[in-house]
């Protein structure tokens, strides 16, 4: 079973920064949390992932809380084509496979 | 262009048939998976293979079979496909095992 809780759904204007929040309260101190995200019918795109501090690259930012029980995923300017399912994943480096649970579906509206 | 190639993009068969999936990549990873996703669910692993002709069974491995002869060649069969709503099977790599996985574009299986 996936270890993270996200909610199905999300809206977000274009142009207007997306939150995709993250909640992982059982994530053990050597577990990452990493962000995919999948447009329909096409297979799931890397976004980010990170252990303990805030993380940025070109498509977006991780902000994990520092207990580590939630983090959230910034796209800063959403546009029409980040319209997509986003994937939440928590697991250790080595030792763990990915498990995708159900994702929250980001609609960017005109 | 480096990338998993996953061909064809959609597959028919009848029930009972056997069919392969192919699964090719030309990023020189050593580790490939193979992931089934059905109809508004999450992705599910079937096989994954750390290294050539190696492979071990993921969470939904009855029904299906893998073999890794080449670094850059993961096929998957089908055995004896089922009548079930239209599954997408995605393939992925990595650099190693459980590192950042990439992943193919799909191939949508329907059992007629």
């Amino acid at each position: 079973d996936a270890k993270t809780t996200q909610p199905p759904s999300m809206d977000c204007a274009e142009g207007r920064a997306a939150n995709l929040p993250c909640n992982h309260s059982t994530i053990s101190g050597n577990e990452y949390v990493y962000w995919y995200r999948q447009i329909h019918s096409q297979g799931p795109q890397y976004i980010i992932h990170g252990l303990k501090n805030n993380e940025t690259n070109e498509m977006a930012s991780l902000i994990i809380t520092e207990d580590r029980k939630s983090s959230t995923l910034i796209l800063p300017h959403a546009t029409l084509r980040d319209t997509a399912v986003y994937y939440c994943i928590v697991r250790v480096a080595y030792g763990q496979n990915f498990v995708f649970g159900p994702g929250t579906r980001l609609s960017v509206l005109p | 262009d480096g990338g998993i190639t996953q061909s064809p993009k959609y597959l028919f068969r009848k029930e009972g048939q056997n069919v392969t999936l192919s699964c090719e990549q030309n990023l020189n990873h050593d580790a490939m998976y193979w992931y089934r996703q059905d109809p508004g669910q999450g992705l599910r692993l079937i096989y994954y293979s750390q290294i050539v002709n190696d492979f071990q069974k993921g969470d939904i491995a009855e029904g299906y079979s893998v073999s890794r002869e080449k670094k850059e060649s993961f096929p998957l069969t089908v055995t004896s496909a089922k009548k079930n709503p239209p599954a997408f099977y995605l393939c992925a790599s990595s650099t190693g095992n459980q590192e950042t996985q990439y992943f193919g574009p799909g191939t949508r299986l329907l059992v007629l």
